[in-house]
């Protein structure tokens, strides 16, 4: 069956832009997560949400925001971008909620701001 | 607040020799742990977790790694190094009280390099 699908792959944002990256999860599964990737802070998560709700809030700023629709895809948002948001966007989809159900992570969105 | 060390950024070894990378966790709470790969331009793969039960567990590709609750431990071991194990590796902890493999913290990495 088909991975965790993120669109687009890869991305340049101009400082002060706003981007929405999206992700498909694999079928079925209903909680998707994201993580920030960067060779300073390493991977960092950001959110997860299950059956449309948020679940978790990683610590980072309100200009991060996501949602998860109906049929689980997921997207975020990044407002206002600044030069250290350039990074690896990572999805992550698992079945359901709970530590026991494995997570598939998709191959990620490269963003660069300039 | 939990936490994941991994000591050694970069580990290289020879074709054949024994994997060790080690990772280190804080928890204030019994913890999962986790080992994921990620090959270059690739997302995270699952190698092997830890959850309750047997503290040896074994992963994917030979992956190996034994929770040691005295050493706040989580070693990953490969008896025999391949070409192919080239890759970062990261070790994760999750709260395993209400915890999810969604909201993981992830230590730094270790780049395993296998020389021919």
């Amino acid at each position: 069956k088909a991975g965790v699908t993120q669109t687009p792959r890869y991305l340049i944002k101009t400082r002060g832009q706003q981007v929405t990256l999206s992700c498909s999860p694999i079928s079925g599964h209903r909680s998707v997560s994201w993580y920030q990737q960067t060779p300073g802070q390493g991977l960092q998560f950001l959110f997860e949400y299950f059956s449309e709700t948020q679940r978790n809030k990683g610590n980072f700023p309100g200009r991060f925001s996501g949602r998860q629709f109906s049929n689980s895809r997921s997207e975020m948002n990044v407002s206002t971008l600044e030069l250290g948001d350039s990074a690896l966007y990572l999805c992550a989809s698992s079945l359901a909620q709970g530590v026991k159900t494995e997570a598939f992570f998709g191959q990620g969105t490269r963003l660069t701001v300039v | 607040a939990q936490s994941v060390t991994q000591l050694g950024s970069h580990v290289s070894v020879s074709e054949g020799a024994l994997v060790l990378l080690r990772c280190n966790y804080s928890s204030s709470v019994p913890p999962y742990l986790f080992w994921y790969v990620q090959y270059p331009n690739q997302g995270l793969q699952l190698l092997l977790k830890y959850t309750t039960g047997a503290t040896l567990v074994k992963g994917i590709n030979g992956f190996e790694a034994e929770f040691k609750k005295s050493e706040t431990s989580f070693h990953l071991t490969k008896p025999s190094a391949h070409m192919s194990d080239a890759a970062e590796y990261f070790c994760a902890v999750s709260d395993s009280y209400g915890g999810s493999q969604g909201n993981l913290i992830f230590g730094k990495g270790t780049k395993l390099s296998v020389k021919p």
